[in-house]
Protein backbone atom coordinates (compact mmCIF):
# COMPACT_ATOMS: atom_id res chain seq x y z
CA UNK A 1 0.00 0.00 0.00
CA UNK A 2 1.39 3.60 -1.02
CA UNK A 3 1.80 5.54 2.58
CA UNK A 4 3.83 8.73 3.45
CA UNK A 5 4.89 8.83 7.46
CA UNK A 6 5.80 11.41 8.68
CA UNK A 7 8.14 12.15 12.20
CA UNK A 8 7.92 13.10 14.73
CA UNK A 9 4.68 14.07 15.13
CA UNK A 10 5.72 17.40 16.93
CA UNK A 11 9.04 19.34 17.64
CA UNK A 12 9.94 22.15 19.98
CA UNK A 13 12.94 24.04 19.07
CA UNK A 14 14.97 27.10 20.65
CA UNK A 15 15.34 29.45 18.25
CA UNK A 16 19.21 28.55 16.53
CA UNK A 17 18.64 25.37 17.50
CA UNK A 18 19.20 23.19 13.82
CA UNK A 19 17.24 20.07 13.38
CA UNK A 20 15.77 17.58 10.58
CA UNK A 21 12.13 17.02 9.90
CA UNK A 22 11.47 12.77 8.53
CA UNK A 23 9.30 11.97 5.64
CA UNK A 24 9.81 8.28 4.93
CA UNK A 25 7.38 6.92 2.23
CA UNK A 26 6.55 3.61 0.14
CA UNK A 27 5.83 5.01 -3.13
CA UNK A 28 5.95 2.64 -6.20
CA UNK A 29 6.93 4.50 -8.78
CA UNK A 30 7.65 7.80 -6.95
CA UNK A 31 7.19 10.47 -9.81
CA UNK A 32 8.01 13.69 -6.83
CA UNK A 33 8.57 14.44 -3.11
CA UNK A 34 6.80 17.79 -2.02
CA UNK A 35 6.84 19.76 1.01
CA UNK A 36 4.79 22.25 2.33
CA UNK A 37 4.04 24.50 4.99
CA UNK A 38 0.67 25.06 6.44
CA UNK A 39 -0.19 27.72 9.11
CA UNK A 40 -2.81 27.95 11.37
CA UNK A 41 -6.02 28.23 9.61
CA UNK A 42 -4.77 28.50 6.20
CA UNK A 43 -3.97 26.04 3.58
CA UNK A 44 -0.36 24.58 2.44
CA UNK A 45 1.82 26.74 1.44
CA UNK A 46 3.90 25.01 -1.25
CA UNK A 47 7.65 24.62 -0.37
CA UNK A 48 9.57 22.45 -2.38
CA UNK A 49 9.63 19.59 -5.66
CA UNK A 50 12.52 16.52 -5.09
CA UNK A 51 12.06 14.52 -8.25
CA UNK A 52 15.08 11.78 -8.12
CA UNK A 53 17.40 10.48 -5.13
CA UNK A 54 20.18 12.63 -4.26
CA UNK A 55 18.27 15.63 -5.26
CA UNK A 56 18.69 18.94 -2.48
CA UNK A 57 16.55 22.35 -2.34
CA UNK A 58 17.29 24.81 -0.48
CA UNK A 59 15.02 28.29 0.52
CA UNK A 60 16.54 30.52 3.01
CA UNK A 61 16.61 28.37 6.20
CA UNK A 62 15.33 25.06 4.84
CA UNK A 63 16.86 22.35 3.03
CA UNK A 64 15.08 19.95 1.69
CA UNK A 65 17.17 16.46 0.47
CA UNK A 66 15.81 12.83 -0.91
CA UNK A 67 16.26 9.17 -0.88
CA UNK A 68 14.97 6.32 -2.46
CA UNK A 69 12.92 5.76 0.78
CA UNK A 70 12.70 8.89 2.56
CA UNK A 71 13.25 12.58 2.66
CA UNK A 72 14.45 15.07 4.76
CA UNK A 73 13.91 18.56 5.45
CA UNK A 74 16.47 20.44 7.76
CA UNK A 75 16.16 23.37 9.24
CA UNK A 76 19.14 25.43 10.48
CA UNK A 77 19.03 28.41 12.79
CA UNK A 78 15.49 28.19 12.94
CA UNK A 79 13.48 31.46 14.24
CA UNK A 80 9.88 31.95 15.42
CA UNK A 81 8.24 32.55 12.45
CA UNK A 82 9.25 29.42 11.07
CA UNK A 83 6.88 27.93 13.94
CA UNK A 84 4.12 25.45 11.41
CA UNK A 85 3.31 22.16 10.50
CA UNK A 86 5.24 20.85 7.65
CA UNK A 87 3.52 18.84 5.55
CA UNK A 88 5.22 15.87 3.11
CA UNK A 89 3.26 14.61 -0.28
CA UNK A 90 4.52 11.79 -2.35
CA UNK A 91 3.07 11.64 -6.09
CA UNK A 92 2.79 8.85 -7.94
CA UNK A 93 2.19 5.22 -6.57
CA UNK A 94 -0.98 3.03 -8.37
CA UNK A 95 -3.46 5.90 -7.77
CA UNK A 96 -1.38 8.74 -9.49
CA UNK A 97 -2.13 11.04 -7.31
CA UNK A 98 -0.22 12.80 -4.09
CA UNK A 99 -0.39 11.11 -0.83
CA UNK A 100 0.18 13.07 2.14
CA UNK A 101 1.76 12.23 5.58
CA UNK A 102 -0.13 13.67 8.42
CA UNK A 103 2.69 16.39 9.13
CA UNK A 104 5.18 17.56 12.24
CA UNK A 105 4.19 20.57 14.03
CA UNK A 106 7.10 22.91 14.70
CA UNK A 107 7.36 24.97 17.47
CA UNK A 108 10.02 27.45 17.62
CA UNK A 109 10.95 29.48 21.10
CA UNK A 110 12.63 32.61 20.87
CA UNK B 1 -0.70 33.02 -4.57
CA UNK B 2 -2.21 31.24 -6.71
CA UNK B 3 -5.51 32.99 -7.20
CA UNK B 4 -7.50 30.54 -5.31
CA UNK B 5 -10.86 31.85 -3.80
CA UNK B 6 -13.53 29.27 -1.47
CA UNK B 7 -16.06 30.60 -0.75
CA UNK B 8 -17.88 29.87 2.26
CA UNK B 9 -14.62 30.22 4.71
CA UNK B 10 -16.98 28.99 7.32
CA UNK B 11 -19.97 26.88 7.53
CA UNK B 12 -22.61 25.62 10.33
CA UNK B 13 -25.28 23.17 9.01
CA UNK B 14 -27.35 20.42 10.24
CA UNK B 15 -27.37 16.89 9.37
CA UNK B 16 -29.64 15.86 6.58
CA UNK B 17 -29.12 19.27 4.88
CA UNK B 18 -27.33 19.60 1.25
CA UNK B 19 -24.60 21.86 1.31
CA UNK B 20 -22.28 23.66 -1.77
CA UNK B 21 -18.85 24.37 -1.49
CA UNK B 22 -17.32 26.51 -4.16
CA UNK B 23 -13.54 27.19 -5.57
CA UNK B 24 -12.66 29.56 -8.01
CA UNK B 25 -9.03 30.30 -9.83
CA UNK B 26 -8.52 32.92 -11.97
CA UNK B 27 -5.33 31.15 -14.25
CA UNK B 28 -7.06 28.72 -15.95
CA UNK B 29 -5.45 26.03 -14.69
CA UNK B 30 -6.99 22.60 -16.05
CA UNK B 31 -6.34 20.29 -13.09
CA UNK B 32 -8.55 21.39 -10.07
CA UNK B 33 -8.74 19.05 -7.12
CA UNK B 34 -11.11 19.32 -3.67
CA UNK B 35 -9.45 17.92 -0.19
CA UNK B 36 -10.21 17.26 3.15
CA UNK B 37 -8.38 17.45 6.18
CA UNK B 38 -8.89 15.65 9.52
CA UNK B 39 -6.72 15.32 12.75
CA UNK B 40 -4.48 12.18 12.77
CA UNK B 41 -5.01 11.90 8.83
CA UNK B 42 -3.18 13.69 5.90
CA UNK B 43 -5.23 15.16 3.69
CA UNK B 44 -7.18 13.12 1.68
CA UNK B 45 -8.45 13.62 -1.77
CA UNK B 46 -12.41 13.55 -2.29
CA UNK B 47 -13.18 14.58 -6.29
CA UNK B 48 -10.67 15.85 -8.65
CA UNK B 49 -11.37 17.19 -12.39
CA UNK B 50 -8.84 17.21 -15.87
CA UNK B 51 -11.26 19.78 -17.49
CA UNK B 52 -14.66 21.42 -17.87
CA UNK B 53 -17.42 18.27 -17.27
CA UNK B 54 -14.34 16.13 -16.88
CA UNK B 55 -13.93 14.77 -13.14
CA UNK B 56 -13.01 11.34 -11.65
CA UNK B 57 -13.68 10.39 -7.90
CA UNK B 58 -10.36 10.19 -5.40
CA UNK B 59 -9.88 8.03 -2.35
CA UNK B 60 -13.12 9.50 -0.25
CA UNK B 61 -15.67 10.28 -2.79
CA UNK B 62 -18.54 8.67 -0.70
CA UNK B 63 -20.70 11.03 0.26
CA UNK B 64 -19.85 14.07 -2.51
CA UNK B 65 -20.25 14.87 -5.69
CA UNK B 66 -18.73 17.45 -8.00
CA UNK B 67 -18.93 19.44 -10.60
CA UNK B 68 -16.83 21.93 -13.34
CA UNK B 69 -19.59 23.83 -16.00
CA UNK B 70 -17.00 26.65 -16.82
CA UNK B 71 -12.93 26.50 -15.88
CA UNK B 72 -12.56 28.84 -13.80
CA UNK B 73 -15.28 27.25 -11.42
CA UNK B 74 -15.24 23.75 -9.30
CA UNK B 75 -18.32 22.95 -7.05
CA UNK B 76 -18.56 20.10 -4.30
CA UNK B 77 -21.46 19.02 -2.86
CA UNK B 78 -22.73 17.47 -0.15
CA UNK B 79 -26.10 15.92 -1.12
CA UNK B 80 -27.28 14.93 2.96
CA UNK B 81 -24.57 16.31 5.07
CA UNK B 82 -23.59 13.88 7.87
CA UNK B 83 -21.19 14.95 10.89
CA UNK B 84 -18.39 12.76 9.59
CA UNK B 85 -18.24 15.56 6.73
CA UNK B 86 -17.27 18.00 9.77
CA UNK B 87 -13.76 18.65 8.43
CA UNK B 88 -11.70 21.24 6.53
CA UNK B 89 -11.94 21.10 2.88
CA UNK B 90 -9.65 22.55 0.43
CA UNK B 91 -9.41 22.95 -3.20
CA UNK B 92 -6.15 22.78 -5.00
CA UNK B 93 -5.05 23.26 -8.64
CA UNK B 94 -2.25 21.88 -10.52
CA UNK B 95 0.58 24.08 -11.60
CA UNK B 96 1.69 25.08 -15.27
CA UNK B 97 1.83 22.79 -18.15
CA UNK B 98 4.41 20.09 -17.44
CA UNK B 99 4.32 20.86 -13.32
CA UNK B 100 3.06 18.35 -10.77
CA UNK B 101 2.97 20.54 -7.97
CA UNK B 102 -0.39 21.36 -6.44
CA UNK B 103 -1.51 25.05 -4.83
CA UNK B 104 -3.99 25.06 -2.68
CA UNK B 105 -7.02 27.87 -1.61
CA UNK B 106 -7.25 28.70 1.95
CA UNK B 107 -9.51 26.31 3.25
CA UNK B 108 -13.50 26.08 3.95
CA UNK B 109 -14.33 24.98 7.59
CA UNK B 110 -17.69 22.98 7.90
CA UNK B 111 -19.71 22.33 10.73
CA UNK B 112 -22.04 19.44 10.82
CA UNK B 113 -24.02 19.06 13.55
Amino acid sequence: EDQVTQSPEALRLQEGESSSLNCSYTVSGLRGLFWYRQDPGKGPEFLFTLYSAGEEKEKERLKATLTKKESFLHITAPKPEDSATYLCAAYGGATNKLIFGTGTLLAVQP
Amino acid sequence: DAGITQSPRHKVTETGTPVTLRCHQTENHRYMYWYRQDPGHGLRLIHYSYGVKDTDKGEVSDGYSVSRSKTEDFLLTLESATSSQTSVYFCAIRGTSGSDEQFFGPGTRLTVL
